[in-house]
C-alpha cells in the first residue's frame, strides 16, 4: 500500500523559515521524480517543485526560486522542501506528490499523493 | 511560463454527461492529466496522457484532446462527482508543472 506521510507544517511568522519532510512507503520512491504541490485556503492547486529521482535537477516556480529549497534522501525514502523567508502568501497546505511523467508506461503513470500539511504564515 | 484555463464551474443533472474542459496553447504539444479532488482530501489522478484510465476509475470517466484545448467528459453523472476537477500539463521533464485553476462540478 502506497504513502506519503507529510510533516512539518505549523504556524510561523513571516521571515521565517519551515522544513517539511515527506516519508514515502509501498512504492520505489528512488525511480521517480518527486513533486510539493500546495493549496492556498480556497483555492486551486499550484505545483511548487519538483526533483528528479536520483536528486540531479530541481525545479521550481517562479514566485518561491531563491526561498526554498528541494530536496531527497533516496535511502530513507524521504523528501523534503526548505522554506525560508516565508510570506504570508505561502500560507496553505503542502502536499507532496509523484506526478505522473511523460514517458511512463502502466504503473508507472499512476500518482500518489499525501493527505498534505498546513503551513500558515502569520505574525 | 504557461497557464490552463478551465470554467471555474459546471452543473449537471444525476445520469447526464458533464464535460468539463481546460485550454492551452502549448496543449497540442503536451500530454494533459486530470484530477478530483473532494473537500478535504487529496487529489485523485482520474486521466493521464490525454485519455488513459488508471487502473481503478471507473470508465465514465474519459478524456479527450483536439488541439489546444481538452475535455475531461463524465457519463451518468453521479451525486459523488460532485468535486473540484483540475487539469494539469507540463513539459518534457516535468521541469515545470502547471494546473489549471479548478471546476467546481455540481450535482444539481
Amino acid at each position: 500500500q502506497v504513502k506519503l506521510v507529510e510533516s512539518g507544517g505549523g504556524v510561523v511568522q513571516p521571515g521565517r523559515s519551515l522544513r517539511l519532510s515527506c516519508a514515502a512507503s509501498g512504492f520505489i520512491f528512488s525511480s521517480y521524480g518527486m513533486h510539493w504541490v500546495r493549496q492556498a485556503p480556497g483555492k486551486g492547486l499550484e505545483w511548487v517543485a519538483g526533483i528528479s529521482y536520483d536528486t540531479s535537477d530541481q525545479y521550481y516556480v517562479d514566485s518561491v526560486k531563491g526561498r526554498f529549497t528541494i530536496s531527497r534522501d533516496n535511502s530513507d525514502n524521504t523528501l523534503f522542501l526548505q522554506m525560508n523567508s516565508l510570506r504570508p502568501a505561502d500560507t496553505a497546505v503542502y502536499y507532496c506528490a509523484k506526478i505522473p511523467e511523460r514517458y511512463c508506461a502502466g504503473v508507472s503513470c499512476n500518482s500518489y499523493w499525501g493527505q498534505g500539511t498546513l503551513v500558515t504564515v502569520s505574525s | 511560463s504557461y497557464e490552463l484555463t478551465q470554467p471555474p464551474s459546471e452543473s449537471v443533472s444525476p445520469g447526464q454527461t458533464a464535460r468539463i474542459t481546460c485550454f492551452g496553447d502549448t496543449l497540442s504539444q503536451q500530454f494533459v492529466y486530470w484530477y478530483q479532488q473532494k473537500p478535504g482530501q487529496a487529489p485523485l489522478l482520474l486521466i493521464y496522457k490525454d485519455n488513459e484510465r488508471p487502473s481503478g476509475i471507473p470508465e465514465r470517466f474519459s478524456g479527450s484532446s483536439s488541439g489546444t484545448t481538452v475535455t475531461l467528459t463524465i457519463r451518468e453523472v453521479q451525486a459523488e462527482d460532485e468535486a473540484d476537477y483540475y487539469c494539469q500539463s507540463a513539459d518534457r521533464k516535468n521541469s515545470y508543472v502547471v494546473f489549471g485553476g479548478g471546476t467546481k462540478l455540481t450535482v444539481l
